[in-house]
């Protein structure tokens, strides 16, 4: 069973506009939630988190969301710059990370 | 660099062949967990130490898979009897230990492994 879903596979972006990347999970005992970037050939970095307690977690460009009774959270960034473009995945946990099978982001000029 | 550090960062190997990789943890870090990634899916938890003690294993953890961490610091994890099924991306990642802002885990480069 999947318990965390990116539905968009992938997403195109001008640069200077918005990206937002959504994910759906399942289980309600989640508490803590983490994105991350991969580039290819590269292990995945640690992007931006945000506790259950939260709805909403900011970092420069990059803003995070959390809706916990529809199960969604959401990662914007704004503005999208080319060097954004990679493969983002939500990560509910702590102990063990529960990926999602990513969204792959392009951000074009 | 102290970052988290894997060795090799590609192995290529026949099926039956045994391969072991190596993870050096960030040296503050006590948790060390292992990964392992397949073409577009995310990475799936295998394992996870507190220091030297091994707390999780995934049922993906097969009898053939063991991962060890003797003193604490660098780890290994070790395949025996290599199937074609385990070619994959093999992550390693350390942090604090758990329980929300500051105990993010971080990844190393990963190791590719391909069995012919």
């Amino acid at each position: 069973d999947q318990q965390v879903k990116q539905n968009s596979p992938s997403l195109s972006v001008q640069e200077g506009r918005i990206s937002i990347l959504n994910c759906d999970y399942t289980n309600s005992m989640f508490d803590y939630f983490l994105w991350y970037k991969k580039y290819p050939a590269e292990g995945p970095t640690f992007l931006i988190s945000i506790s259950s307690i939260k709805d909403k977690n900011e970092d420069g460009r990059f803003t995070v969301f959390l809706n916990k009774s529809a199960k969604h959270l959401s990662l914007h960034i704004v503005p999208s710059q080319p060097g954004d473009s990679a493969v983002y995945f939500c990560a509910p946990g702590t102990d063990k990370l529960i990926f999602g099978t990513g969204t792959r982001l392009q951000v074009f000029p | 660099d102290t970052g988290v550090s894997q060795d090799p960062r590609h192995k290529i190997t026949k099926r039956g062949q045994n391969v072991t990789f190596r993870c050096d943890p960030i040296s503050e870090h006590n948790r060390l967990y292992w990964y392992r990634q397949t073409l577009g899916q995310g990475p799936e938890f295998l394992t996870y130490f507190q220091n030297e003690a091994q707390l999780e294993k995934s049922r993906l953890l097969s009898d053939r898979f063991s991962a060890e961490r003797p003193k604490g610091s660098f780890s290994t994890l070790e395949i025996q009897r290599t199937e074609q099924g385990d070619s994959a991306m093999y992550l390693c990642a350390s942090s604090f230990p758990a329980g929300g802002p500051g105990s993010e885990q971080f990844f190393g480069p990963g190791t590719r492994l391909t069995v012919l």
